[in-house]
């Protein structure tokens, strides 16, 4: 019965090697969002696809970047992941952009970076 | 960016109390949502308040939307021990677009 997907749940890298975190909903929704959080701290947005359309957050770092191939699938790519990019990282859905619209979270993955 | 400054950041309770928190802000929300997390997952949708003065119960979860839209709070009556976790508000300012703004989160911990 879940709804948004991740995987894996835990993830352990090599410093500067690429990674790939994956999120996938069953809801299908129009907005996928990818959030960082840091231990004891609040989830942080790195970006969102509105549909087809991808929306940066100003101080997400280049290192970062996302693909959505289609509505249920999106991607998280850490091009050169360093000891400081370790944390949990939250897939969430939204069905629209509108007000009204809640958030969905997924389980997050937790990226080691060793 | 936007701020929601959540309060208290922690409360140690003795099963069966109740508990209150908050979150304020200098800015108008359109949105506001209440989230728990557990240690390794991801948040869990509460409670979501979409207009002032709303109040909205879940079991023996009720939370308000504050008149002014700068606030918002969460009751838990009656604790037991599978409340423990970290509680999240969380304000949506423009249909989403922004992805939502967190406070820091309140940490509950209860003494059976």
């Amino acid at each position: 019965d879940a709804m948004v997907i991740q995987n894996p749940r835990y993830q352990v890298t090599q410093f500067g090697k690429p990674v790939t975190l994956s999120c996938s909903q069953t809801l299908n929704h129009n907005v996928m969002y990818w959030y960082q959080q840091k231990s004891s701290q609040a989830p942080k947005l790195l970006f969102h696809y509105y549909d087809k359309d991808f929306n940066n957050e100003a101080d997400t770092p280049d290192n970062f970047q996302s693909r959505r191939p289609n509505t249920s699938f999106c991607f998280l790519d850490i091009r050169s992941p360093g000891l400081g990019d370790a944390a949990m990282y939250l897939c969430a859905t939204s069905r629209d952009r509108a007000l009204q619209e809640t958030q969905y979270f997924g389980p997050g993955t937790r990226l080691l970076v060793l | 960016g936007q701020q929601l400054n959540q309060s208290p950041q922690s409360m140690f309770i003795q099963e069966g109390e109740d508990v209150s928190m908050n979150c304020t802000s200098s800015s108008i929300f359109n949105t506001w949502l209440w989230y728990k997390q557990e240690p390794g997952e991801g948040p869990v949708l509460l409670i979501a308040l979409y207009k002032a003065g709303e109040l909205t119960s879940n079991g023996r979860l009720t939370a308000q939307f504050g008149i002014t839209r700068k606030d918002s709070f969460l009751n838990i009556s009656a604790s037991i021990p599978s409340d423990v976790g970290i509680y999240f508000c969380a304000g949506l300012l423009r249909g989403g677009a922004d992805g939502l703004t967190f406070g820091k989160g309140t940490h509950l911990i209860i003494q059976p």
